[in-house]
């Protein structure tokens, strides 16, 4: 069946690259996305990858896809206090009907 | 335009008790869920509302039935509260276009005793 991973958490210093990853298994997701989760609230979409390109770049986001090994990160540059936040990867497989299927969530602390 | 609106924001029940977590958006979405946040597990898909006047279950439907009212409002029932029904759950829409992502409400944090 579908199924997302996640690492559950990452800590990194201010001022440095966090890098978030994410494997899923189906293939047929035309689109695969990142969510933000901040303390106390509900999911925002941050950014997502169209299923046929490598990379896209969004200011301090870039997103990598390597669908040979069903592969999705998510890098911030000059990390700051206020990314820390849960991070979600998802997908909507082909065959599930719109549905979106999340990974655990990477909960990022960012450590002045 | 408030977009996805939950209530309440919180709630302690104790076990055997009934209640109802109410979602609305305005949003002229045709498509609404509800989702379950556990610690470690990311959000699980309980049920959800194709269109007005569908339901279907999701993941984890057991222990909820939902209604959805008219095109805004999407409800979910807990008949009988049991503790492993701890939990923030959360509502969110969608509007059905290519791309069209999923807009989530603030969340109801529910504690069963």
């Amino acid at each position: 069946g579908e199924d997302v991973e996640q690492s559950l958490f990452l800590s990194v210093r201010e001022g440095d690259s966090s890098v978030i990853n994410c494997t899923y298994t189906d293939s047929s997701s035309t689109y695969l996305y990142w969510y933000k989760q901040e303390p106390g609230a509900g999911l925002q979409l941050l950014t997502y990858i169209f299923s046929n390109m490598d990379m896209k770049q969004d200011q301090r986001l870039t997103v990598l896809l390597n669908k040979k090994d069903k592969h999705l990160s998510l890098r911030i540059a000059d990390t700051q206090t206020g990314d820390s936040a849960i991070y979600f990867c998802a997908e909507i497989p082909y065959n599930q009907g719109g549905k979106l299927i999340f990974g655990q969530g990477t909960e990022l602390s960012v450590k002045p | 335009n408030a977009g996805v609106t939950q209530t309440p924001k919180f709630q302690v029940l104790k076990t055997g008790q009934s209640m109802t977590l109410q979602c609305a958006q305005d949003m002229n979405h045709n498509s609404m869920y509800w989702y379950r946040q556990d610690p470690g597990m990311g959000l699980r898909l309980i049920y959800y509302s194709a269109s007005e006047g569908t339901t279907d279950k999701g993941e984890v439907p057991n222990g909820y039935n939902v209604s959805r009212l008219n095109k805004r409002e999407f409800s979910l029932r807990l008949e009988s509260a049991a503790p492993s029904q701890t939990s923030v759950y959360f509502c969110a829409s969608e509007g059905g276009r290519e791309l069209e992502t999923q807009y989530f409400g603030p969340g109801t944090r529910l504690l069963v005793l």
